[in-house]
This record gives C-alpha cells, structure tokens and sequence, in this order.
C-alpha cells in the first residue's frame, strides 16, 4: 500500500510571509499532483510533476519533486488571503496499468491579512 | 466547457438504507474516478471505469458499487448504510486515467448517515 504523509496538517500565518509545504512516501511514484480545495467544492488540480528533480512554477508557488520521486515539496512566497484552502498532494502508482490516486490527507492553510 | 456535474449535492438517509450517487464527466473525459472524503481518513480511491468497465477498485466492502454508461456518465451505489459511511463523495474525470492526466473534479454529494 503506498502511502503519503503531508506536513504539516495545519498552519496558519500572516500576509507576505513564506511557507513550505511537504509531501513525503516510502515509495516511488509515476507522477504526483497538487490540488487546492476550498470549502464546499471539489479539488482543483494545480500542478503535475512527473520527472525527478522537476521544478515547477505557478506565479508564488514553486512545486518540487524529489530525485527519487517519493516526495514533493509546495513553496508559497507571500502568501495572501485567497491562498487559504486545503492542499492535497496525490501520487500515481508506478506500477504498470491503470490506478487510482493516493492521496495525503492533506494540509490546511489559512492566511490572515 | 461545462465541468464535472455530481447529484444529489446533499442527501440525507438512514442506516440500512441505501444511496445512489451520480456524476456526469466533462464532455470527451472516458475515465471516471470516485473518492471518498473524510476529515479522519482524507480522500480514498474507491474505485475507476473507463468505457464502461471498472479498471480498478480500492480498498472498501463490497457494499460500494458503481458502473458507467455508454455516455460516460456515471453512477455510484451504496447498499446498507452504516453512520460511518458519513462523508463527501467526489468523482473525478479525465480522458484516458488518473495517472499522468489531470482530474477534473466535481463538487461531491455530502452524505449524511442519521
């Protein structure tokens, strides 16, 4: 069973400062996804890394995924209020065939202003 | 480009009842996904069809149940309720799979198990 284990689950911080989110599993996955969730709707996927090593920028946020493809990282830079929400990271197995995602239970953000 | 449609938003039901939940993927997406969502456990793959036939299952009873139709569109069953069966349910789709393409998600049905 392949887990993935976000940190941290919770954080709350001011407007304009940074934060790094992390996404860690003892195992190699294919491809991994961020999503951002707010509440009473559905993930909306932010990003899909699928190369060891990959960085990839979205404006203030920096996705990284680890060499070894076990974990990723969320950089914010300045953090504003409408980056608060609930981010989930997803991996992909690298098994062969079609399968579902597994998903870290996630990390909930609040941005004061 | 209308988005994932899910219905019922909301139900309400009650142990040993059972629930059907649908869900209408974006126009062209072949592949449909559904989770289960809870603060405690986060998001579970229950299970994935793709042109009809479920491609793979998660790890929950037999109780779960679903199946796709020539439209794509699919459905979602739950037989003998439990109080922990309590959640949002979200369907994702997507054109080939879950893997490597993106998921589009729906705003999920919440149930609540009384």
């Amino acid at each position: 069973t392949q887990l993935l284990e976000q940190s941290p689950q919770f954080l709350s911080i001011q407007e304009g400062e940074n934060l790094t989110v992390y996404c860690n599993s003892s195992s190699v996955f294919s491809s991994l996804q961020w999503y951002r969730q707010e509440p009473g709707e559905g993930p909306v996927l932010l990003v899909t890394v699928v190369t060891g090593g990959e960085v990839k920028k979205l404006k203030r946020l920096t996705f990284q995924f680890g060499d070894a493809r076990k974990d990723s990282s969320l950089h914010i830079t300045a953090a504003q209020p409408g980056d608060t929400g609930l981010y989930l990271c997803a991996g992909a197995g690298s098994g062969g065939g079609a399968d579902g995602l597994t998903f870290g239970k996630g990390t909930h953000l609040i941005i004061q202003p | 480009k209308a988005g994932v449609t899910q219905t019922p938003r909301y139900l309400i039901k009650t142990r040993g009842q059972q629930v059907t939940l649908s869900c209408s993927p974006i126009s062209g997406h072949r592949s449909v996904s559904w989770y289960q969502q809870t603060p405690g456990q986060g998001l579970q793959f229950l299970f994935e069809y793709f042109s009809e036939t479920q491609r793979n299952k998660g790890n929950f009873p037999g109780r779960f149940s679903g199946r796709q139709f020539s439209n794509s569109r699919s459905e979602m069953n739950v037989s003998t309720l439990e109080l922990g069966d309590s959640a949002l349910y979200l369907c994702a789709s997507s054109l080939y799979g879950p893997r490597a393409q993106p998921q589009h998600f729906g705003d999920g049905t919440r149930l609540s198990i009384l």
